[in-house]
């Protein structure tokens, strides 16, 4: 399989806990997003990176959320001292800015990982 | 911010064509305008994009309009299968020399009758 994978696809914590997500992009894929989608709404988006530079963030994220992606491949979102409000499903996508123009941001998503805070 | 207007929901029977429209009055610019759909329980997929003319692929096609302030997306012969949210993508917002981030509104619930 070479889409997007995501882990877990569940988690369910505690109110104050931290939470940490994985994606696994598209392998040869440069760039990398991450979303947030709550009940009834379209994604939200929250941060993107080229190779290991994360280069934009949305005000969504809070001091409480740090995304990485170390070597440019995977990355990592975290989620510290978690609260109700956080409950929503994250997801992951990837693009290429190499190649065709009109291939460009062709954003490739995962299924998510779902968040339920207790 | 360009911004879109889509139907919240729409309906077809299965077999039949189903034309999703969605309103950018506020475009500007040379971006292309996407769209994207979201099945059950599934992350977004990509669907179509295109810039001035016409535009077929094997999902679908992409009719948009002469001052490209709308553009209307068609399933040819809608299959149960196709019950999802449908997302146009603002241009601008989608394409640009950052091809960064894309701006989803709350989409098109589209429901396929047997």
């Amino acid at each position: 399989d070479t889409g997007v994978s995501q882990d877990p696809r569940h988690k369910i914590t505690k109110r104050g806990q931290n939470v940490t997500f994985r994606c696994d992009p598209i392998s040869e894929h440069n760039r990398l997003y991450w979303y947030r989608q709550t009940l009834g709404q379209g994604p939200e988006f929250l941060t993107y990176f080229q190779n290991e530079a994360q280069l934009e963030k949305s005000r969504l994220l809070s001091d409480r959320f740090s995304a990485e992606r170390p070597k440019g491949s995977f990355s990592t979102l975290e989620i510290q001292r978690t609260e109700q409000g956080d409950s929503a499903m994250y997801l992951c996508a990837s693009s290429s800015t190499i190649g065709q123009t009109l291939a460009k941001n062709i954003q490739y998503f995962g299924a998510g990982t779902r968040l339920s805070v207790l | 911010d360009a911004k879109t207007t889509q139907p919240n929901s729409m309906e077809s029977n299965e077999e039949e064509p189903v034309h999703l429209p969605c309103n950018h009055s506020t475009i500007s610019g040379t971006d292309y305008i996407h769209w994207y759909r979201q099945l059950p329980s599934q992350g977004p997929e990509y669907v179509i994009h295109g810039l001035t003319s016409n535009v077929n692929n094997r999902m679908a096609s992409l009719a948009i309009a002469e001052d490209r302030k709308s553009s209307t997306l068609i399933l040819h012969r809608a299959t149960l299968r196709d019950a999802a949210v449908y997302y146009c993508i603002p241009p601008g917002l989608a394409g640009g020399t950052s091809y960064g981030k894309l701006t989803f509104g709350q989409g098109t619930i589209l429901t396929v009758h047997p």
